[in-house]
Order: structure tokens, then sequence, then C-alpha cells
């Protein structure tokens, strides 16, 4: 079966320093995955997706990039974190059965907090 | 591009009554209508989906309906228990083709609360 690996589960950074989340799927080839960030008591906002290594899409301009140097490997990075940047980061995957997309399934999230 | 709009934002019910949710989208290309539960300080988590080619699925108490001409969906829960209590959010996407990212656009969500 496929489960989601996200780390670490929480993380207090102080502004200005730099950020790595890394997240991982396993049990499955080729998925597409993403990246959210949930604000408290807020909807989904999609940060990136990718359809494949090395192919990265931006959806909402900001100080974070993402990277997936792995097919089953995601990770989203910042040099100098915002205040603005504190939230749950969420990843999740979706894989493909018959050409079609199946549903997203997410991970466990990253809370994080900055200073 | 694709936009989403539920409602209501909350909805407060009695255990043991229905509650439904209602979602409208704006692509009529869009074709797959996942629906997500999120308790509080955890992961959203897909509870039912509904594709463009049927018109009602269940699953135990959860159902969903979609009306294609309308452009919405919605999702019913009957006999409502404490435990579903928490925010529900709809999406929508297109999910078919080569290429296609399987990108979700996620209505704003519904915090549910079931009182005793």
């Amino acid at each position: 079966s496929q489960t989601i690996h996200q780390w670490p589960a929480t993380l207090v950074q102080p502004v200005g320093s730099p950020l790595s989340l890394e997240c991982t799927v396993e049990g499955t080839s080729n998925p597409n995955l993403y990246w959210y960030r949930q604000a408290a008591g807020r909807g989904l906002q999609l940060l990136f997706y990718s359809v494949g290594i090395g192919q990265i899409s931006s959806e909402v301009p900001q100080n974070l990039s993402a990277s997936r140097p792995q097919d089953r490997q995601f990770i989203l990075s910042s040099k100098k974190l915002l205040l603005s940047d504190s939230g749950f980061y969420l990843c999740a995957w979706s894989g493909r059965v018959q050409g079609f997309r199946q549903p997203q399934h997410f991970g466990d999230g990253t809370r994080l907090s900055i200073l | 591009g694709e936009n989403v709009e539920q409602h209501p934002s909350t909805l407060s019910v009695q255990e043991g009554d229905s509650a439904v949710i209602k979602c409208t989208y704006s692509d009529s290309a869009s074709n797959y209508f996942p629906w997500y539960k999120q308790e509080l300080g955890k992961r959203p988590q897909l509870i039912i989906d509904i594709r463009s080619n049927v018109g009602e699925k269940k699953d135990q108490r959860i159902a969903v309906t979609l009306n294609k001409t309308a452009k919405h969906f919605s999702l019913h829960i009957t006999e409502t228990q404490p435990e579903d209590s928490a925010v529900y959010f709809c999406a929508a996407s297109i999910a078919r083709g080569s290429g296609n990212t399987g990108k979700l656009i996620f209505g704003q969500g519904t915090t549910l609360q079931v009182k005793p």
C-alpha cells in the first residue's frame, strides 16, 4: 500500500532563517506531488505541484521554492523565512490508474511557527 | 481558471439530524469531485468522491450528488454523530488525459458542529 511521510511534524524558526521540509511517498511510482499551506482556520492554498522529476510548477509567487530530486521525494525550501510563512504545510500525492488521476492523499503536515 | 464556492461556512446540527454542504464550480470541463474531512490539527482525509459520469454516490451515512448542468455538487451526511464534527472541504479537478496535473481547486471549507 502507498504511504506518504512528511517531516518534521513541528518546527519553530526565527525570521530570516532557512527552511527545508521533506516529503516522500512509498509504494507507488511517478506520482503527482503537491505542497499546500493552510493558515489557521483557513482553506488549502496550493503552493507547488510536480508531475515528474525536476518538473515544478509554482502557483503563488513567494519566497518559497520546491524541488523534486527523485521520483518520490518533494522538498519545500526557503532561503529567508518571513513571519507570513507561518502555517500548516501539507504534502500530497496522487497516482494514475488507467489514465485517470486518482484522489490526492495528504501527509500529516508540518506546523511551522516563525518567531 | 476553475473556481469553487462552498456554502455554508459553518453548520450546526443536532445529533441524529442530517447535514448538507453545497459547492458550485465554474469550469464545465471539471470531471472529478472529492470531499475531504479535516479534524482539528490533523490532515485532510478523503471521505468520498464522484466522477462526472455518475449523478450520485453513497457510502453508508455519506452521499454525494452531482448536477453537471447546474455545475453544483453536494455532500449529505445522515444520522450525524458528534465524531462527524470537523471541517469539510469540497474540490474540483480535471482528472483525465495525458499531461494533466490532477490539480484540485478547493472550496473554502465548512465547519460542521454536531451537538450531542
